[in-house]
């Protein structure tokens, strides 16, 4: 059964710390892992990977996949209060319905 | 920037009523999906839409779960007779090549 396992489940920090978000995968046909931002209601869309080793990056986040190891990290530096969400990552799989898997998420919580 | 819409934003329903849930996806894309999020659980998978059919769907999406594109822009998640179980987040998401864009959700409740 595919799944997708996010670590931790829960993070408190304080504004300025350095976080690391963990996602590992078991799918079969993998494609793509994206990870999302959930505040609110919608996931929003932060970065996918494809590609082992590649560094994706925006601003203070970035993101990196293992496709050998079967997980992707995402970092957040200089952590601010708008950083407080769930962070979720999803992968994809056939090309053809590319569904999304998701994780259950981490919550970050960044107090001033 | 375009964007994934959906209505209603929220909806209460009584058990065994049929409901629509709505969404507009952005407009050049050609894959549609449909997700739910139970509260305090993860997002699920219901359904894919692509050439107007179903690629594929979940176990979750049963006998009581149809999609339709009714029109160019409209792409509908009905559910023909709602379950106390089916209260959750629906997210409609759309897709060009790569990454999928979700919509703000409708937040079903059913009595």
């Amino acid at each position: 059964e595919d799944k997708v396992v996010q670590s931790p489940l829960s993070l408190v920090v304080h504004e300025g710390d350095t976080v690391t978000l963990n996602c590992s995968y078991e799918v079969t046909n993998f494609r793509s892992l994206l990870w999302y931002k959930q505040e609110k209601k919608a996931p929003t869309f932060l970065f996918m990977l494809t590609s082992s080793g590649i560094e994706k990056k925006s601003g203070r986040l970035s993101s990196i996949l293992d496709k050998k190891e079967l997980f992707s990290i995402l970092n957040i530096t200089a952590t601010q209060t708008g950083d407080s969400a769930v962070y979720l990552c999803a992968v994809g799989g056939a090309y053809n319905t590319d569904k999304l898997i998701f994780g259950t998420g981490t919550r970050l919580q960044v107090f001033p | 920037e375009p964007e994934v819409t959906q209505t209603p934003s929220h909806q209460v329903t009584q058990m065994g009523q049929e409901v629509i849930l709505r969404c507009v996806p952005i407009s050049n894309h050609l894959y549609f999906y449909w997700y739910r999020q139970i509260l305090g659980q993860k997002v699920e998978f219901l359904v894919s839409f692509y050439n107007n059919e179903i690629s594929e769907k979940s176990e979750i999406f049963d006998d009581q779960f149809s999609v339709e594109r009714p029109d160019g822009s409209n792409f509908t998640l009905k559910i023909r007779s709602t379950k106390l179980e089916d209260s959750a987040m629906y997210f409609c998401a759309s897709r060009d090549y790569y990454e999928q864009y979700f919509g703000p959700g409708t937040r079903l409740t059913v009595t």
